[in-house]
């Protein structure tokens, strides 16, 4: 199985500022996706991180406020910018291994709390 | 409008008894189903992974059941143990010709197992 990890694990900010937060796989994998959790609701699909190219984003996402990078096959970052309290969620990233009969791996999370 | 419900919200049961988790969708056209496990502060795990022609998966303690007719599925854990609490995480993917399509999760179902 793929095996994540996310850096910041957690992080306080102020209102304004950005965070950004890493993912790293260690295989390389063809897809990856960002996910919010807010507190006490399921994942919301971000966007898809597209390597090489601009991220595809789910509607009610942007790309000023969630801009993704994804320079190769094992790592990707989302920054949430311009941060206000109602950014305060958990991150998550995952991938998709076809090795494993499209399964889906998630990383821990970054719990991001905006004061 | 595609969704993923679950019920119940939450549930608390004592070590040692079973119990079954709920899931409705209305996801079309489906591609799969899945089940994860997220403990707290900790990304999901997956459970099981079932297709539209599969009724029913185990994964030790675990096992899902799909009826793609009623678009319902069930979780049931046998045997709870401490280590069981989490929440329980129901996933339904679009398809979307021969690629992953989109997820669609539901909030989730949290279960506290007490001694």
């Amino acid at each position: 199985s793929a095996v994540i990890s996310q850096k910041p694990s957690r992080d306080i900010c102020q209102r304004g500022t950005s965070l950004t937060i890493q993912c790293q796989v260690d295989s390389q994998v063809t897809m990856m996706f960002w996910h919010r959790q807010q507190p006490g609701q399921s994942l919301t699909l971000i966007a898809t991180a597209n390597q090489g190219s601009e991220a595809t984003y789910e509607s009610g996402f942007v790309i000023d406020k969630f801009p993704i990078s994804r320079p190769n096959l094992t790592f990707s970052t989302l920054t949430v910018s311009n941060l206000s309290p109602e950014d305060s969620s958990i991150y998550l990233c995952s991938v998709l291994d076809r090795v494993f009969y499209n399964e889906q791996f998630f990383g821990p999370g970054t719990r991001l709390t905006v004061l | 409008k595609n969704q993923v419900e679950q019920s119940p919200q939450s549930l608390i049961i004592l070590e040692g008894k079973n119990c079954t988790l709920q899931c409705n969708y209305t996801v079309s056209p489906f591609s799969n189903l899945r089940w994860y496990k997220q403990d707290t502060g900790r990304g999901p795990v997956s459970l099981t992974i079932m297709t539209f022609s599969e009724n029913t998966k185990s994964n030790g303690r675990y096992t899902a059941t799909l009826d793609a007719d009623t678009k319902q599925s069930s979780l049931h854990i046998t045997a709870s143990q401490l280590s069981d609490s989490a929440s329980y995480i129901c996933v339904v993917i679009l398809q979307r010709g021969s690629t992953l399509g989109r997820l669609y999760f539901g909030r989730g179902t949290q279960l506290t197992v007490w001694p």
